[in-house]
């Protein structure tokens, strides 16, 4: 079975500074996607980054990057300059190659951008 | 291009009524996923579709959810005699495919509440 664990139940950070949201998995399969999504208050998931596990380099999407370390089984996000609009939920997702093709997801990480 | 939706948006209904919520994947998706999110909970998958294939419902928390795929892309969701504990956002989710790396998009989901 996979297991996301997001240790942060919530983060603060103040505009323009970087902040780094922690990941760690647990699989047993060789091969998977590690994805994060952003929730903000309206509800709705917003896909914002992946890495796959055979990926050599650390995803980037905009001011989103993922730190991939394989050895440890994490995955962090990390936002540089923080906006107010970041303010949101953020949950990390793990999919892997066997059985069904589902998501499992972390409890999520509130984060709170200060001005 | 148009991205999933979902209806109702909202729905309140007594304990014990039957309700049904829809979802409507992005267009030429094959794989289309159902989760549910209590109040500051993670997601928690119900079911899942891909193509013709027979659903996998193992997620489904009872008998009284039910789900169907009509013609490979509209699909309902179905929760007969609603209890208080079934109050929670339903959230579909559709995919390009099966494949561990490929991202699933999410719809606004449906907040149901169960008086």
């Amino acid at each position: 079975a996979q297991k996301i664990t997001q240790t942060q139940p919530g983060m603060f950070v103040q505009e323009k500074e970087a902040v780094t949201l922690d990941c760690t998995y647990d699989t047993s399969d060789p091969s998977y996607g590690l994805f994060w999504y952003k929730q903000p208050s309206s509800g709705e998931m917003i896909f914002l980054i992946y890495q796959g596990s055979y990926d050599q380099q650390n995803a980037t999407e905009g001011r989103y990057s993922l730190n991939f370390q394989k050895a440890r089984k994490s995955a962090n996000l990390v936002i540089s300059a923080s906006q107010l609009g970041d303010s949101a939920m953020y949950f990390c997702a793990m999919r892997v190659i066997s059985g069904y093709s589902t998501l499992t997801f972390g409890k999520g990480t509130m984060l709170l951008v200060s001005p | 291009g148009a991205g999933v939706s979902q209806s109702p948006s909202n729905k309140v209904t007594e304990k014990g009524k039957d309700v049904e919520l829809r979802c409507d994947p992005i267009s030429g998706h094959t794989a289309l996923y159902w989760y549910r999110q209590s109040l500051g909970q993670g997601l928690e998958f119900l079911i899942y579709f891909q193509g013709n294939s027979a659903p996998d419902k193992s997620g489904l928390p009872s008998d009284r959810f039910s789900a169907e795929r009509t013609g490979g892309s509209v699909s309902t969701l179905t929760i007969q005699r609603t209890q208080q504990e079934d109050s929670a956002v339903y959230l579909c989710a559709s995919s390009p495919g099966r494949g561990y790396q490929e991202t699933q998009y999410f719809g606004p989901g449906t907040r149901l509440l169960v008086l």
